[in-house]
């Protein structure tokens, strides 16, 4: 079972598009992550939201409560952007559970100069 | 910034053996996690730990895996008998915990990651 579903898998972009990652999720959130893992394994957060809106940059987190949807737009592309984006979300968390992360597959962005 | 850490950065054993991949949270920080990404699959959570004792566990996380905070900085996990197929990358994570309304949520901070290959 898939509880958090990326599009695209792979996504190729020219320098200077404007690109935008989505993510859907079926179980109850109190927070969804955007992460960023570089080509050497690291990760990065990048966003974590629970409502609305946020930007940081050239990057723009959205989300959906009712429709369980969530994008990453990034404006202006650029090479560097080049990384894999991948979608987490916190469930609901009763008793003493502190947030452990349900992740998508990520979705892998190449910007080409 | 402070930043999580994690050593080594790349760990190779023989299948049958032990590991102990360590890790340092943020200093102020009071939840820690181990997660593990097998090459070409996706992050899977593997263990949460509050207070010196285990909050959640995965299904993954079975007898042949241990957490321990053996001080006040580090936070480790320890691999008992090794399988191939533990060969991934491991995560270590740490964050604080904030409240919006109701909901309680954690920015998680990441370490760089240790890749473990069992042969």
């Amino acid at each position: 079972k898939n509880e958090v579903e990326q599009s695209p898998q792979n996504l190729t972009a020219q320098e200077g598009e404007f690109i935008t990652i989505n993510c859907s999720y079926s179980v109850g959130i109190s927070a969804l992550h955007w992460l960023q893992q570089h080509p050497g394994g690291g990760i990065v957060s990048l966003f974590m939201l629970s409502s609305g809106k946020k930007k940081h940059g050239r990057l723009i987190a959205t989300i959906n409560i009712q429709e369980k949807h969530s994008s990453l737009h990034i404006t202006a592309s650029h090479p560097r952007d080049s990384a894999v984006y991948i979608c987490a979300v916190a469930s609901w968390n009763y008793g003493g559970s502190q947030g452990n992360l349900i992740f998508g597959k990520g979705t892998k962005l190449s910007v080409k100069p | 910034e402070p930043e999580v850490t994690q050593t080594p950065s790349h760990q190779v054993t023989q299948m049958g053996q032990e590991v102990i991949l360590r890790c340092v949270p943020i200093s102020n920080h009071l939840y820690f996690y181990w997660y593990r990404q097998i090459l070409g699959q996706k992050v899977e959570f593997l263990v949460s730990f509050y207070n010196n004792e285990i909050s959640e566990k995965s299904e993954i996380f079975d007898d042949q895996f241990s957490v321990e905070r053996p001080d006040g900085s580090n936070f480790t996990l320890k691999i008992r008998s090794t399988k191939l197929e533990d060969s991934a990358m491991y995560f270590c994570a740490s964050s604080e915990v904030r409240f919006t309304g109701l909901a309680r949520s954690n920015e998680q901070f990441f370490g760089p990651g240790t890749r473990l290959t069992v042969l």
